[in-house]
């Protein structure tokens, strides 16, 4: 499955660091989310991006900061970040930002963070 | 907002049986999504339910959705070790947003 690409697939960092993870999907879809995934825990909703709009910041930290140049590429901005940020972050993309559409998810990024 | 809760958290199962994982909203969806995430991996879209009462199968996957609209169940026969994995179910919450539940994550036994 080579719909939604992340990269990179692993990332260590340490809380002074920036980075950034990227996520590009080849499916013609209009709209793009992250997800964070902890352990034992409900996919999180992060962002949402329709039309190259962002429609939703479900209350995320400020150190973590997006962008979606395009309607295929998208970023997520780390910086500053805290042990406890570390998980597995997923994209995903669907046809529309209606969540009546299925969403298409990246193989992920495993960020830890020293 | 509208959660939605899915039992068991886990379910270990002998290979060769059958066991079902059922997923709960608090408010009538307009549809229900069921993704599997194995291992390691990432959540792939398994199907879609929209109709009061639906039944779907995949294979020896059978999916339903309740009259209400509020409940919904995955039904798994004679499980194998390719069944391994987290189900979720998720359904719309509010524009943009897909609300997933924590998963029924499955082992297998041989």
């Amino acid at each position: 499955e080579t719909g939604v690409t992340q990269t990179p697939r692993h990332l260590v960092m340490g809380m002074t660091n920036k980075k950034s993870l990227k996520c590009e999907q080849h499916l013609g879809h209009n709209a793009m989310y992250w997800y964070k995934q902890s352990a034992k825990k409900p996919l999180e909703l992060m962002f949402v991006y329709s039309l190259e709009e962002r429609v939703e910041n479900n209350s995320v930290p400020s150190r973590f900061s997006p962008e979606c140049p395009n309607s295929s590429h998208l970023f997520l901005h780390l910086h500053t970040l805290q042990p406890e940020d570390s998980a597995l972050y997923l994209c995903a993309s669907s046809f529309s930002g209606d969540p009546n559409y299925e969403q298409y998810f990246g193989p992920g990024t495993r960020l830890t963070v020293t | 907002g509208q959660q939605v809760m899915q039992i068991p958290q886990y379910q270990h199962v002998q290979e060769g049986e059958d066991f079902t994982t059922y997923c709960n909203s608090s408010t009538t969806l307009s549809n229900i999504q069921w993704y599997k995430q194995r291992p390691g991996g990432h959540p792939v879209f398994l199907i879609q339910l929209v109709k009061s009462g639906e039944v779907k199968k995949q294979k020896r996957l059978t999916f339903q959705f309740g009259e209400a609209k509020k409940n919904s169940s995955l039904h798994i026969t004679a499980t194998q070790t390719t069944d391994v994995g987290t189900y979720f179910c998720a359904g719309p919450a509010r524009d943009y947003k897909l609300s997933f539940g924590a998963g029924t994550t499955v082992t297998v036994r041989a």
